[in-house]
Order: structure tokens, then sequence, then C-alpha cells
């Protein structure tokens, strides 16, 4: 049974830079789209962007200029990098798994709280 | 940017059905998802494709997607089924956007 485990720091400085892996286990990252899915406090779930295993990738505009997500088939690691944190950037971080670019995130990874202190 | 509008809370009876909305300016163009969340666990895929179930959801949920509204059924609600509902589609640059979620209570 393919797993999704996101681990990090949980505590980030304003300013610096955000990075959690996405560990898959139980299967292959290769053919899948793989994205990164944050929920601030009180809000909504925003989507982040996703690296298909073999390169291509897509953000979202708002996060666009400090966002990097890539793929490992090695390490069977998905990461994100998110640099010049705000305390806007405070959120539990999901990885989430796709078989498309535009298609249905059929798997899900228990999520990693990241809060970002001034 | 497109937006999806969901009603934040949703209560009913065990036993009754349940239905979520989620609202967007021609969804029913679009493929919609919905997810549950139970505190704790990981969303799961309850529907894609508007009304399509994953292997190993139960036949009480169902979805139907037309005009403006995305629609997701809970027959026979169970309290099992108690979670935080979102949904989902893709907007025209083929970017996720997730409605606000909506808290099912089952009283």
């Amino acid at each position: 049974q393919v797993q999704l485990q996101e681990s990090g720091p949980g505590l980030v400085k304003s300013s610096e830079t955000l990075s959690l892996t996405c560990t898959v286990s139980g299967g292959s990252i290769s053919v899948y789209y793989w994205s990164w899915i944050r929920q601030s406090p009180g809000k909504g779930l925003e989507w982040i962007g996703f690296r298909y295993y073999s390169g291509r990738s897509d953000y979202i505009p708002s996060l666009k200029s400090r966002v990097t997500i890539s793929v490992d088939t090695t390490k069977n690691h998905v990461s994100l990098e998110l640099n010049s944190v705000t305390a806007a950037d405070t959120a539990v971080y999901y990885c989430a798994r796709g078989l498309t670019g535009s298609g249905p995130f059929d798997l899900w990874g228990q999520g990693s709280q990241v809060i970002v202190s001034s | 940017s497109y937006v999806l509008t969901q009603p934040p809370s949703v209560s009913v009876s065990p036993g009754q059905p349940a239905s979520i909305t989620c609202s967007g300016d021609k969804l029913g163009d679009k493929y919609v998802c919905w997810y549950q969340r139970k505190p704790g666990q990981p969303p799961v895929m309850v529907i894609h494709e508007d009304s399509k179930r994953p292997s190993g959801i139960p036949e009480r949920f169902s979805g139907s997607n037309s005009g403006n509204t995305a629609t997701l059924t809970i027959s026979g609600t169970q309290a099992m089924d108690e979670a935080d509902y979102f949904c989902q589609a893709w907007d025209s640059n083929t970017h996720a956007v997730f409605g606000g979620g909506t808290k099912l209570t089952v009283l």
C-alpha cells in the first residue's frame, strides 16, 4: 500500500526558507504528478503547485517567485522549498499524488504543521 | 481567480441524507472532486470526475455537477461520515482550486 509522509522543521524563522520532504513508500514515484497543498489557520486548502516526475512543473502565481518543488526518483522523495517566508506561510502542508496534471489527488500525506516565527 | 464556495457547516441526523454544495462560475463545465478529511487523518478522495466513486468508497456517497453547482450527497448518513469535506476543480490555467470546506456534523 502506497503511503506518503511529510517531514521537516515545524518551526521556521521569518525571512528564511521552509523545506519539507514527502517520502513515498510502498510504490514508485514515477509516472505521477506530485503536488503540495497547504491549509493556513482559518482558511481553506490552497494548492501550491506540482512537479511531474520527469520534470514539468507549475505553481500558483502568488507563490511562483518563492517556491520550488522537486522530485528525487532515486530516494522516492518529493521536496518543497519556499523562501522568504512570513507569518502568512504558517500552515499545514500536504503532499498529494495525481495521475495527471489536471486530475484528482488520489493519495495524500498526513500533513506537516509549519509555524513561521518572527 | 476562480472561486469555489461551500457552506461552512451542514448538520444531519443519522440515517438521513446529507447534501453538501459547491458553487462556482460555470462549474458544470469542469470536473469536480470531493475529499473527506477526518481529524488526524489525511484527506481521502470520495468522488472524482463529478460522480465517480473510487474503489473502497461506500455506495452511499454520490456526486452531481450541473450549471454553477456541484453536490456531494451521502445517503443514509452514518456517524463515521462526520468530517470536513472539500470540493476541488481546476481553473482555466490548470491550477487546482479548492472550496473553503464544509464541516459535516451527524447529530
